[in-house]
């Protein structure tokens, strides 16, 4: 069945430095994915997203790359800050139906 | 503005009981969905509404789970007869319609079933 999964569990960073959370998904016929933020306690909330006939897309202090050759996406956070510790998932979706997400990768910014 | 809010935040019942949780979704968004997480996992799909009809229910785990919703906006999750196994957090998205890729989560309910 469809799966997403991610590579790396648990990240952690030094305050300043750049992440990279790595995605890897199997339904190749997905044309939208997004990444999510997840905080203790509170729902998903939407970080960036990219469709499938991009291979790039930044926002602020986010870029998100899309390899469908791999099937990897990833999520590059600059200058990363300890308010941008949390969970962060992986999702994809095809026409705005149901998102299938990934095991999710904990982010911990060490000051 | 207002964003999706759930019901109750917490939730403890025994084993065997049935429980309601609430989601109230973004006012004017058509699409509603249910995702369940459980404990270090990610968020499984469970059903989604356009409107009131419920075109995809393929994720509900078995028939002791059903959803409704009612005037386009408010949706109710029922578990009956709670099993141990059904313990998580309950997460309720909304978002423009169908179409629109972009999903505004709820806080979530967390259930224990004991």
């Amino acid at each position: 069945g469809e799966s997403v999964g991610l590579h790396l569990p648990t990240l952690s960073v030094q305050e300043g430095d750049n992440s990279i959370i790595n995605c890897a998904y199997s339904n190749s016929a997905s044309d939208y994915f997004i990444w999510y933020k997840q905080e203790s306690g509170k729902g998903p909330q939407f970080i960036i997203d990219i469709r499938s006939n991009m291979d790039k897309r930044q926002g602020q202090r986010v870029t998100v790359l899309l390899n469908k050759t791999v099937k990897h996406l990833s999520l590059q956070i600059a200058a990363t800050q300890p308010g941008d510790s949390a969970v962060y998932f992986c999702a994809e979706t095809t026409y705005g139906n149901k998102l299938v997400f990934g095991a999710g990768t904990i982010l911990r910014v060490k000051s | 503005g207002a964003g999706v809010s759930q019901s109750p935040s917490n939730k403890v019942t025994e084993k065997g009981k049935d429980v309601e949780l609430r989601c109230d979704p973004i006012s004017g968004h058509t699409a509603l969905y249910w995702y369940r997480q459980s404990l270090g996992q990610g968020l499984e799909f469970l059903i989604y509404f356009q409107g009131n009809s419920a075109p995809d229910k393929s994720g509900l785990p078995s028939d002791r789970f059903s959803a409704e919703r009612t005037g386009g906006s408010v949706s109710t999750l029922t578990i009956q007869r709670t099993q141990q196994e059904d313990s998580a957090v309950y997460l309720c998205a909304s978002s423009l319609d169908i179409f629109s890729y972009e999903q505004y989560f709820g806080p979530g309910t967390r259930l224990t079933v004991t």
